[in-house]
């Protein structure tokens, strides 16, 4: 059974510090790797990572895939209030029905001004 | 055309009604999901169809009952749901190829059931 685990499972900070967010995959069939941010709403899309050791790059947000340990980090720097959100890492992958996207649990990022 | 789009954006229903929740896609993705959520959870998945044809069911209860009439277009259609199945319903389309590895979230159907 495919299964995508997210550590910390919450996180408190104060505005301009930085935050990693780690997540870790065993699936078969890997194709990519995805982050979510999700406030109230549905996620919003940060990240596809596919292959493994290029850092993907949004302003402060930035992630990297390493196949070789099955896992990826999503990097916050000089975080802010609006940054608090539940983090999604996903993970997608290739059967007969299609692509599957399998969610870890998430990481509750709270941002304290 | 790069969007999913849901409607309603917020269902309320009695335990009796029946509804329909809809969701629209024009970017030629052959393969479309039903997702829920609840909350402070991940999503969860329901159900898949490829090329409109059903090729995932989750084990999901009967009172949910998927449909895709067309490759843009699937419907969930509800009936004698219970207060628990109240959630965040989600859509998602993707390409069907091997070669394609993204995913397109709409942005939901919060449904309360009363």
């Amino acid at each position: 059974e495919d299964k995508v685990v997210q550590s910390p499972l919450s996180l408190v900070v104060h505005e301009g510090d930085t935050v990693t967010l780690n997540c870790s995959y065993e699936v078969t069939n890997f194709r990519s790797l995805l982050w979510y941010k999700q406030e109230k709403k549905a996620p919003t899309f940060l990240f596809m990572l596919t292959s493994s050791g290029i850092e993907k790059k949004s302003g402060r947000l930035s992630s990297i895939l390493d196949k070789k340990e099955l896992s990826s980090i999503l990097n916050i720097t000089a975080t802010q209030t609006g940054d608090s959100a539940i983090y999604l890492c996903a993970v997608g992958t290739f059967n007969n029905a299609g692509n599957m996207l399998t969610f870890g649990g998430g990481t509750r990022l709270m941002v304290k001004p | 055309d790069t969007e999913v789009t849901q409607t309603p954006k917020h269902l309320v229903m009695g335990m009796t009604n029946k509804k329909s929740l809809k969701c629209e896609q024009h970017m030629g993705h052959r393969a479309m999901y039903w997702y829920k959520q609840k909350a402070k959870k991940p999503p969860e998945l329901m159900f898949v169809y490829s090329y409109e044809k059903l090729s995932i069911n989750e084990s999901v209860p009967s009172r949910f009952s998927p449909e895709c009439p067309n490759s843009s277009l699937l419907n969930l259609h509800l009936h004698a749901l219970q207060p628990e199945d109240s959630a965040l319903y989600l859509c998602a389309s993707s390409q069907r190829d091997r070669d394609s590895a993204g995913y397109t979230f709409g942005s939901g159907t919060r449904l309360t059931v009363v």
